[in-house]
């Protein structure tokens, strides 16, 4: 399979623990984006990388969420002390240049 | 305000009906629009781009009109295969950088 992938598919962690989701996109891709999508909204842009740089971060994007590509390459993202408002499907994205996004499945996080 | 804003439905729609779905958007500087399609519990996936001359692709034609800031798609002789949700999507640059989402129409065709 040589789509976007995302690890783990489900996450369930109890309100104030740490957790990581993983991101490998389409391996000549050199932009990669996070989104999140709550019940019954459109998903919202979190951040974007070109290559391994972080361009842009949105507001949404508090201080207990932080993404990295440190090689180009895959990405992850850590969200630190989760609160239950955090439950949400994290989309992963990427692109070759401003072309056309391929999304992978997604990570469905529930915090209890 | 959402910059994206569409009626949530759901449209509860016969096979071979005809079905339009519609989506306004508030940043006039918004320069590529697209819908996308998002069967339930997985990811979104480009159904088509929009033109201002308007386009076509089979069944589906997308009409985008800047004066009024509006977007449309009409699906013709619906099918069972059609039920999904509709994702409006807006950006603020050319091509596909940064997509901004509607909360999306829910589509379902029934025998």
């Amino acid at each position: 399979d040589t789509g976007v992938s995302q690890d783990p598919r489900h996450k369930i962690t109890k309100r104030g623990q740490n957790v990581t989701f993983r991101c490998d996109p389409i391996s000549e891709h050199n932009r990669l984006y996070w989104y999140r999508q709550t019940l019954g909204q459109g998903p919202e842009f979190l951040t974007y990388f070109q290559n391994e740089a972080q361009l842009e971060k949105s507001r949404l994007l508090s201080d207990r969420f932080s993404a990295e590509r440190p090689k180009g390459s895959f990405s992850t993202l850590e969200i630190q002390r989760t609160e239950q408002g955090d439950s949400a499907m994290y989309l992963c994205a990427s692109s070759l240049h401003n072309e056309k996004l391929f999304f992978g499945s997604g990570t469905q996080l529930s915090v209890l | 305000r959402k910059e994206v804003e569409q009626d949530p439905g759901p449209f509860n729609v016969p096979e071979g009906a005809t079905v339009a779905f519609n989506c306004t958007y508030s940043n006039s500087a918004s320069q590529s629009f697209f819908w996308y399609r998002q069967d339930c519990r997985k990811e979104p996936k480009l159904l088509m781009s929009v033109y201002s001359s308007g386009n076509e692709d089979g069944r589906f034609t997308a009409q985008l009109n800047r004066a009024s800031q509006y977007i449309s798609l009409l699906i013709r002789d619906s099918k069972l295969s059609d039920s999904a949700t509709y994702l409006c999507v807006v950006t603020r640059s050319g091509g596909y950088n940064k997509l901004i989402f509607g909360a999306g129409t829910r589509l379902a065709v029934h025998p």
